[in-house]
């Protein structure tokens, strides 16, 4: 089975902070995703990469950067966390073509005082 | 942009009944995907659809793909209390603007299954 695992289930961070969400993935999966999930608003995408050291932009990118250097680690970073980032993060990560289901991980609840 | 509209947003039911959910877009889909989150969990896929009309089962559960590629439904059949959870839908079209091929969620279905 595919594992997708985020280092962190909860966190709790101050304004301001920098702060690193980690996700590693351990099936050879090219493309990783970093979603997140808030009440009425279903998932929606911060940013995905479909190989190392590539990133794209997704719906929802200001605020957050992302890294990364190996395949199987992609690192969401919040340069100044703020209080509108308080939510419930989730990686993801597929195989092949843009059709291939996405594999979860976990989630990361972070809240920012 | 694309959007899915998921509904309904919770449904409260009697174990053994049977639920249904759908999710409906203005635009064409090439692959729509249903998911499940339970509580503390990240989604796990349940049924994934490619092809217009086709009609999936996965257990209780049953899925299609509408023919119109713009609608799509799951069923569950005799509900347990397991079944507890949100239940997404995903769809993939060739159209979409934005993030080119990714995936487009529906903001969830949350059901409540009553012993």
């Amino acid at each position: 089975d595919v594992k997708v695992t985020q280092s962190s289930r909860y966190l709790v961070k101050r304004t301001g902070e920098k702060v690193f969400l980690e996700c590693v993935q351990d099936m050879d999966h090219e493309n990783m995703f970093w979603y997140r999930q808030d009440p009425g608003l279903g998932l929606r995408l911060i940013y995905f990469s479909y190989d190392v050291k590539m990133k794209e932009k997704g719906d929802i990118p200001e605020g957050y950067s992302v890294s990364r250097e190996k395949k199987e680690r992609f690192s969401l970073i919040l340069e100044s966390a703020s209080t509108n980032q308080t939510s419930m993060y989730l990686c993801a990560s597929s195989s092949g073509g843009w059709s291939s289901p996405l594999h979860f991980g976990n989630g990361t609840r972070l809240t920012v005082t | 942009g694309q959007q899915l509209n998921q509904s309904p947003q919770s449904m409260f039911i009697q174990e053994g009944e049977d639920v249904s959910m759908n999710c409906t877009s203005s635009s064409i889909f090439n692959t729509w995907l249903w998911y499940k989150q339970e509580p503390g969990e990240g989604p796990v896929l349940l049924i994934a659809l490619y092809k217009a009309g086709e009609l999936t089962s996965n257990g209780r559960l049953t899925a299609q793909f509408g023919i119109t590629r713009k609608d799509s439904f799951l069923n569950i059949s005799a509900s347990i209390p397991s079944d507890v959870g949100i239940y997404f839908c995903a769809g993939q079209g060739s159209d979409y603007g934005g993030s080119q091929g990714n995936l487009i969620f529906g903001k969830g279905t949350k059901l409540s299954v009553k012993p």
